[in-house]
């Protein structure tokens, strides 16, 4: 069974700082691209970032460019993502996710649990 | 661009109901689209525009290509209430759309 468990969320201040980290088994991690995706509370779901199987291709939203920054540890089976100068915009759930990317278009999807981000001062 | 429509649909056990996503630009075929219950993470239904997830009732069905893709339920079951998204991984950035809250009447 695969699972992505994310961790890292939590209550921060404007202009401040976050790193998630999700760490998946039951899938050879090394072979996929991985995402992040959040939804906003009352809005739709967005993609944040994508990541390519080997690390060395990233992809961003333009809401989080030059802001977030998404990596990978293939030999910890952990995807990451960096969040620095956070906005209230920023607020969300956030999924690890293996979905179809431009990079990636195969069938499969699985998805975290999600953690929740909360930026307010 | 995803422009989803209709925003809020209300309907009852058994009816048909369709979910239309138009494209600022082509995507071809690569549409999908997902449910999503409150508390849960999504949950993929169709991908490539009409290909059935393994799994996933036969109910359900995709259509389209180029800027126009829609999303039809034959027959709504209960477990079917829920919020529907479409999304094209066409290109970078991949974009949703706004989403369909599908409600009971």
């Amino acid at each position: 069974e695969v699972q992505l468990l994310e961790s890292g969320g939590g209550l921060v201040q404007p202009g401040g700082s976050l790193r998630l980290s999700c760490v998946a088994s039951g899938l050879t991690f090394s072979n996929y691209d991985m995402n992040w995706v959040r939804r906003a509370p009352g809005k739709s779901l967005e993609w944040v970032s994508t990541v390519t199987a080997t690390g060395v291709h990233t992809y961003y939203a333009d809401s989080v460019k030059g802001r977030f920054t998404i990596s990978r540890d293939n030999s910890k089976n952990t995807l990451y993502l960096q969040m620095n100068n956070l906005g209230l915009e920023d607020t969300a759930i956030y999924y690890c996710a293996k979905v179809p990317v431009p990079t990636m278009k195969g069938a499969d999807d699985y998805w975290g649990q999600g953690t929740l981000v909360t930026v307010s001062s | 661009q995803m422009t989803q429509s209709p925003s809020i649909l209300s309907a009852s056990v058994g009816d048909r109901v369709t979910i239309t996503c138009r494209a600022s630009q082509s995507v071809s075929v690569w549409l999908a689209w997902y449910q999503q219950k409150p508390g849960k993470a999504p949950n993929l239904l169709i991908h490539k525009s009409s290909i059935l997830k393994s799994g996933v009732p036969s109910r359900f069905s995709g259509s389209g290509s180029g800027t126009e893709f829609t999303l039809t339920i034959a027959s709504l079951q209960p477990d079917d209430f829920a919020t529907y998204f479409c999304h094209q991984y066409h290109t970078y950035p991949c974009t949703f759309g706004q989403g369909t809250k599908l409600e009971i009447k």
